[in-house]
This record gives structure tokens, C-alpha cells and sequence, in this order.
């Protein structure tokens, strides 16, 4: 069976500052993951996604993530945080063979000025 | 442009009220799901439909009851609204069933039981 874990409900940086936010997937097949991002009142927006054509997937709004097999992770970053980037961010592993998605259950990124 | 839709965007019951959460595409995707976002506990599937005329449940499908006549619109409903399923509703369409297709989302719908 599927699940995602996201280790933290909150997360504060300050601006230009690192952000890591971690994923960690469990899957019984090959896994295709993704990244989500919510903004306030907002619907969920595709950040990057992880297909298994490369481990270092590349995302919108300089983004990253890394797929890495043995540690079962897929954690997003960024080098430096702007303030445009206070959200939500949602891991996703997608559920089986249809396209229904298991989400984490969320990290909140606040930035600092 | 405008991919997904929901309607309304709030929406206030009485507890034993029914009513029907709207949902439209125009990207003619085979697939469109609903799931219900709740505070710490992300999104979790209530139904989906991987065409027209044919849907199945998801993670928690009690209390809800789903249709798609169209591959446009995929109209979730709820019989008798309880408190518990005060929530945020998303609706979110795919182009195919395949596992790496990305879900497009709905900006969702406020709903809260009395």
C-alpha cells in the first residue's frame, strides 16, 4: 500500500534563507510522486512531479526535489526562500494503477522579512 | 482559459439539508476526482470517475454520492448533510488515468454544516 509522510506541520524561514521540506513515501510499486503547492484560498498548483526519468526533478518558482530510493525520500527544496513562497505544501504519491493521489498531510512555509 | 470550476465557492447548510457541489472542466479530461481537505489531514478521495458513466469510490465515500453523465461535468452530492462534512471540497481533472499524469484542481468549495 501507498502512504506519504511529511515530517512537520510547520516550517519558518527567513527570506533568502534555505527551505527544505521533507517527504517520506511508502509504495509497493515503482512510485510517481509529486509536489503541490496551496496558496490561501486558493486550489492546489502542481510544483514538480517525479516520473522516474530522473531523480533531480526540476520545478516552477525554483523549486527542486530529489528522489532518492534507499532513504524512500522526496524532499523538496529551494536555495533561497522569498516571501512569495508563504504556503502550503503538499507531498503526493500517486495511489495505484488509476490517477488518484495519497497526500501528506501538509507543511505550512512561512517566510520572515 | 478556465480549466477547472467549482461552484459555489461558500456555501452554509442545516444539518439533514441536501445539496450538489458543481463541477466543470473544459480540458475534455477522462479523469475527475473529489476530495474533502480538512486541517491536518490533508486530502483525503471521496469519489472518482475515470469517464463518462463510470465512477467508484474513494478513501471516504459515505455520504456522498456522485454521477458523470458528461465528460465535462462530474457533480458530487451530498444526501443529508451532517456537521462532519463541514470541509473544503476540491474537484480535480487529469487527461488521462495514467499514474504520472498530474491533477488539475478546482479553487474549491467552503461548505459548513450547522
Amino acid at each position: 500500500a501507498q502512504s506519504v509522510t511529511q515530517l512537520g506541520s510547520h516550517v519558518s524561514v527567513s527570506e533568502g534563507a534555505l527551505v527544505l521540506l521533507r517527504c517520506n513515501y511508502s509504495s509497493s510499486v515503482p512510485p510517481y510522486l509529486f509536489w503541490y503547492v496551496q496558496y490561501p484560498n486558493q486550489g492546489l498548483q502542481l510544483l514538480l512531479k517525479y516520473t522516474s526519468a530522473a531523480t533531480l526533478v526540476k520545478g516552477i518558482n525554483g523549486f527542486e526535489a530529489e528522489f532518492k530510493k534507499s532513504e524512500t525520500s522526496f524532499h523538496l527544496t529551494k536555495p533561497s526562500a522569498h516571501m512569495s513562497d508563504a504556503a502550503e505544501y503538499f507531498c503526493a504519491v500517486n495511489r495505484g494503477s488509476q490517477g488518484n493521489l495519497i497526500f501528506g498531510k501538509g507543511t505550512k512555509l512561512s517566510v520572515k522579512p | 482559459n478556465a480549466g477547472v470550476t467549482q461552484t459555489p465557492k461558500f456555501q452554509v447548510l442545516k444539518t439533514g439539508q441536501s445539496m450538489t457541489l458543481q463541477c466543470a472542466q473544459d480540458m475534455n479530461h477522462e479523469y475527475m476526482s473529489w476530495y474533502r481537505q480538512d486541517p491536518g489531514m490533508g486530502l483525503r478521495l471521496i469519489h472518482y470517475s475515470v469517464g463518462a458513466g463510470i465512477t467508484d469510490q474513494g478513501e471516504v465515500p459515505n455520504g456522498y454520492n456522485v454521477s458523470r453523465s458528461t465528460t465535462e461535468d462530474f457533480p458530487l452530492r451530498l444526501l443529508s448533510a451532517a456537521p462532519s462534512q463541514t470541509s473544503v471540497y476540491f474537484c480535480a481533472s487529469s487527461s488521462t488515468t495514467g499514474r504520472n499524469q498530474p491533477q488539475h484542481f478546482g479553487d474549491g468549495t467552503r461548505l459548513s454544516i450547522l
